[in-house]
């Protein structure tokens, strides 16, 4: 069975730009999750989606956005990008939210501002 | 605010057995986590407290204090392979799945 899977791997993109990020989860997962990782650092979360909906969200400024399609898959969306804003950007899926079940996370996607 | 608070760093020989430590003060708690993540790579989940005491998991296992608002992690019978960064992390009764990272244990197991 497929894992997590996220889309780019790695990106590079200049200040200022936009990017989208994709994420498919775990088959029969309906919830999916967003978060940061600057190196060094453990992941912050940004989002989770369920069922379409946002369900949470981290201390992230408004360019961050994100939204889950019928079959579960997911885009973060981040406009403005700054320097800062480069990470490690991680997807998890689970079954559904409050279960406290573990989090299954993707490879992630690397993007490099410039 | 909620914090985790892990140590930097931790080196040990194969073999070896190594306690990795985890303080938090959060503003709600579920439960507590244990996640490996190599180098490039992506965390994985090794474990899982939501009640005191111990779990064990092969050469694995995790403490959960509440009380305390302590937790460690155990490795046994240390391999090479074992050298990643640990992550502790809370997860919040808030009907959704958050997790609250710590800022990560580094482990080099040397042979």
């Amino acid at each position: 069975d497929a894992g997590v899977t996220q889309s780019p791997t790695h990106l590079i993109k200049t200040r200022g730009q936009h990017v989208t990020l994709r994420c498919s989860p775990i088959s029969g997962h309906k919830s999916v999750s967003w978060y940061q990782q600057v190196l060094g650092q453990g992941p912050q979360f940004i989002f989770q989606y369920y069922e379409k909906e946002e369900r949470g969200r981290g201390n992230f400024p408004d360019r961050f956005s994100a939204r889950q399609f019928p079959n579960y898959s997911s885009e973060l969306n981040v406009n403005a990008l700054l320097l800062g804003d480069s990470a490690l950007y991680l997807c998890a899926s689970n079954l559904a939210p409050g279960e406290n079940t573990e989090a299954f996370f993707g490879q992630g996607t690397r993007l490099t501002v410039v | 605010g909620q914090s985790l608070e892990q140590p930097s760093e931790v080196t040990a020989v194969e073999g070896a057995i190594v306690q990795i430590n985890c303080t938090y003060q959060t503003s709600g708690f579920y439960g507590l986590s244990w996640y490996q993540q190599h180098d490039g790579g992506a965390p994985t989940f090794l474990s899982y407290n939501a009640l005191d005491g111990l779990e064990e998991t092969g050469r694995f296992s995790s403490f959960l204090s509440r009380s305390d608002s302590y937790g460690y992690l155990l490795l046994q019978e240390l391999q090479m392979k074992d050298s990643a960064s640990y992550f502790c992390a809370v997860s919040s009764n808030t009907g959704f799945q958050k997790l609250v990272f710590g800022t990560g244990t580094r482990l080099l197991v040397s042979p």
